[in-house]
């Protein structure tokens, strides 16, 4: 079964702190894997998206790993500031089929003063 | 360019009452998706579309109806609204199997 679970569900950080954000799936054939941020009554937005043959990718002070062989990946913030308060939600997308996108329930992370 | 449109934001029903909520896509993609998203859960897909005309089943689709009469459009109708239909709707577009881009969300609350 295509599954994708997230951890921790959620996490409080003082600003300033880095964190890091665990998703594991079983998707199969996986064809790539996205972090979205939700900010509180919006739509996710695409962060970083990984493929099988890359390891890692930034995009400011986020940083997504994967590792494909044990199906894992990882989302860092770098410096928390008080709008990455947001839902980290990890998105697995099998390589065949329209219905394809797989979601994690997401992390809720909040950066406190 | 204005992405994924979805209206109405907020709205409240009575059971059994009907609505439909709106769906828009500026961005010329082929393939459109109805989620709702309650807490404590992933985003749960409806129905979707891969191109005009068509429609397909998600994981959730008791209770929902749609249409895609328009490439630009996608339609979500609850022909008699239950409060377990209560939940945040999130319309998405994209190319085949890139990015999804996602509305806004529109808020229902069934009474």
């Amino acid at each position: 079964k295509n599954q994708v679970e997230q951890s921790p569900q959620s996490l409080i950080i003082l600003e300033g702190k880095n964190c890091t954000l665990q998703c594991n799936y079983t998707v199969s054939p996986f064809s790539n894997l996205r972090w979205y941020k939700q900010d509180t009554g919006r739509g996710p937005v695409s962060l970083t998206i990984m493929t099988f043959s890359e390891n890692t990718k930034s995009n400011g002070r986020y940083t997504a790993t994967l590792d494909a062989d044990t199906k894992q990946s990882s989302l860092h913030i770098t410096a928390s500031q008080l709008s990455d308060s947001a839902s980290y939600i990890c998105v697995v997308s099998a390589q065949t089929g329209a219905n394809n996108l797989f979601f994690g329930t997401g992390t809720r992370l909040t950066v406190i003063p | 360019n204005a992405g994924v449109t979805q209206t109405p934001k907020f709205r409240v029903l009575k059971t059994g009452q009907s609505m439909t909520l709106l769906c828009a896509q500026d961005m010329n993609h082929e393939y459109m998706y109805w989620y709702r998203q309650d807490p404590g859960m992933g985003l749960r897909l409806i129905h979707y579309s891969v191109g005009e005309g068509t429609t397909a089943k998600g994981e959730v689709p008791d209770g929902y109806n749609v249409s895609r009469l328009k490439k630009q459009n996608f339609l979500l109708g609850l022909e008699s609204a239950a409060p377990s239909q209560t939940s945040v709707y999130f319309c998405a577009s994209s190319y085949s199997t890139s990015e999804a881009f996602f509305g806004q969300g529109t808020r229902l609350t069934v009474v």
